[in-house]
């Protein structure tokens, strides 16, 4: 079946730097993909839209120069968490779906601000 | 945007029981997909069921697109059921799903 590989699982930084996530499309092409946040107990909302070749979309509340996104092939698309502080804390997932088919999503990456 | 309502938010179970968790959405949808997410975060694909019935093991759903809403039956619980269950839809079928706040499920030995 069809996976979504996201990358890394984990990560800590400090105040005020930059982290990048990768999510790939190990088997299939991937125009669009999403990227969704979980804090704590609480339900996956989504972020953005990555379009392949094209300005990624954002929900309503997120800010873009700080989550950046760069969807350059069509099976990597890229969130960049720029000048992380404490409150960006979060599970980040990504997602991708088959022509037709169900969506997929990556293992996710939890971030911790330090 | 479409809002998507599961009930009940926590239920506990003792194993070899059965439950329904229900997943109520407010428009018309061409794509409503169920997963359990582990204590890990891992999101598992349990069903593609924007309408019909399907089944997989102890598992199946049932999705009535007229009526707006989606049942997950899980039958002979077992304590690696537990975690929490959520009800995603999308409103055409290359769209982004949007997520219920799920039903945390712990099943007790």
């Amino acid at each position: 079946g069809a996976v979504v590989s996201q990358h890394p699982s984990r990560v800590i930084c400090k105040s005020g730097t930059s982290v990048k996530i990768e999510c790939r499309s190990l088997d299939f092409q991937a125009t669009t993909m999403f990227w969704y946040r979980q804090f704590p107990k609480q339900s996956l909302m989504l972020m953005a839209t990555s379009n392949e070749g094209s300005k990624a979309t954002y929900e309503q509340g997120v800010e873009k120069d700080k989550f950046l996104i760069n969807h350059a092939s069509l099976t990597l698309s890229t969130l960049t968490v720029t000048s992380a502080h404490p409150e960006d804390s979060s599970f980040y997932i990504c997602s991708a779906r088959e022509t037709g088919g169900p969506l997929h999503f990556g293992n996710g990456t939890r971030l911790t601000v330090t | 945007g479409i809002q998507v309502e599961q009930s009940p938010p926590d239920l506990i179970l003792q194993e070899g029981a059965n439950s329904t968790l229900r997943c109520n959405f407010s428009d018309s949808v061409n794509n409503l997909q169920w997963f359990h997410q582990n204590p890990w975060g891992q999101l598992i694909n349990l069903f593609y069921i924007p309408s019909g019935t399907k089944q997989n093991g102890r598992l199946s759903a049932t999705t009535v697109a007229t009526e707006r809403y989606s049942l997950l039956y899980i039958s002979s619980s077992q304590t690696t059921d537990s975690g929490v269950y959520f009800c995603a839809v999308g409103e055409t079928s290359g769209s982004r799903l949007t997520f219920g706040e799920g039903t945390q499920l712990t099943v007790n030995p």
